[in-house]
């Protein structure tokens, strides 16, 4: 089962646009606007901030926004700011009733 | 809100099977699929699988079948994950976590169960 394939790391300045990609298959990204995003901070557990391709939670800043084409689903951070570094983890549903994770992209704020 | 509670951290030997669990409060346990993922620095997130209490099924994911079980006791709305026959390569950081309202993402999670093997 491979994994959805990410950048290992995106980095921006304070204020900054950045955008972390997530390429997939037809079997997942491609055949499914199940593409959801997670924020992951040091010691903590993956918190949600997109699902859907391009749907926010309750409560999750409109700085973050996705997008999808073909296999690639994108997430976007628009107005960088310090708090934004963190590991992102894309997501997607997959044939035959299961899910599968991107690889991971570690962003950063300089 | 709906919120998922963990067990504490776990030290097993190799060989040794391991019981991890997930308390769920805050909203009607049997109607939501409940899913366990793993985390480790070298293979990420790993998707395990997931069950719904209300009809009974359960789906592993293709490379977990047969090594994990997934079970669960609704009179206390607790979720458990079974790992037996441990080796190194079990050793992770164990997430249980809720389908979101609308389903096909994950919402809330367990704050993890740290599980390490080592001999």
């Amino acid at each position: 089962q491979p994994a959805l394939t990410q950048p290992a790391s995106v980095s921006g300045s304070l204020g900054q646009s950045i955008s972390v990609s997530c390429t997939g298959t037809n079997s997942d990204i491609g055949n499914y606007n199940y593409v959801s995003w997670y924020q992951q901070h040091p010691g903590k557990a993956p918190k949600p901030i997109i699902y859907d391709v391009n749907r926010r939670p309750s409560g999750v800043s409109d700085r973050f926004s996705g997008s999808k084409s073909a296999n690639t689903a994108s997430l976007t951070i628009s107005g960088l700011r310090a708090e934004d570094e963190a590991d992102y983890y894309c997501m997607s549903y997959r044939d035959g009733n299961t899910y599968v994770f991107g690889t991971g992209t570690k962003v950063s704020v300089l | 809100q709906a919120q998922l509670v963990q067990s504490g951290a776990e030290v097993k030997k190799p060989g040794a099977s391991v019981k991890v669990s997930c308390k769920a409060s805050g909203y009607s346990f049997p109607h939501y699929f409940l899913h366990w993922i793993r985390q480790t620095p070298g293979r990420g997130l790993e998707y395990l699988g997931c069950f719904r209490p209300e009809t009974g099924f359960i789906n592993y994911a293709q490379r977990f079948q047969g090594s994990v079980t997934m079970t669960w006791d609704t009179s206390i709305n607790t979720a458990y994950l079974e790992l037996t026959r441990l080796t190194s390569d079990d050793t992770a950081m164990y997430y249980c976590a809720r389908d979101r309202d609308g389903g096909f993402s994950f919402d809330p999670w367990g704050q993890g169960t740290l599980v390490s093997v080592s001999s």
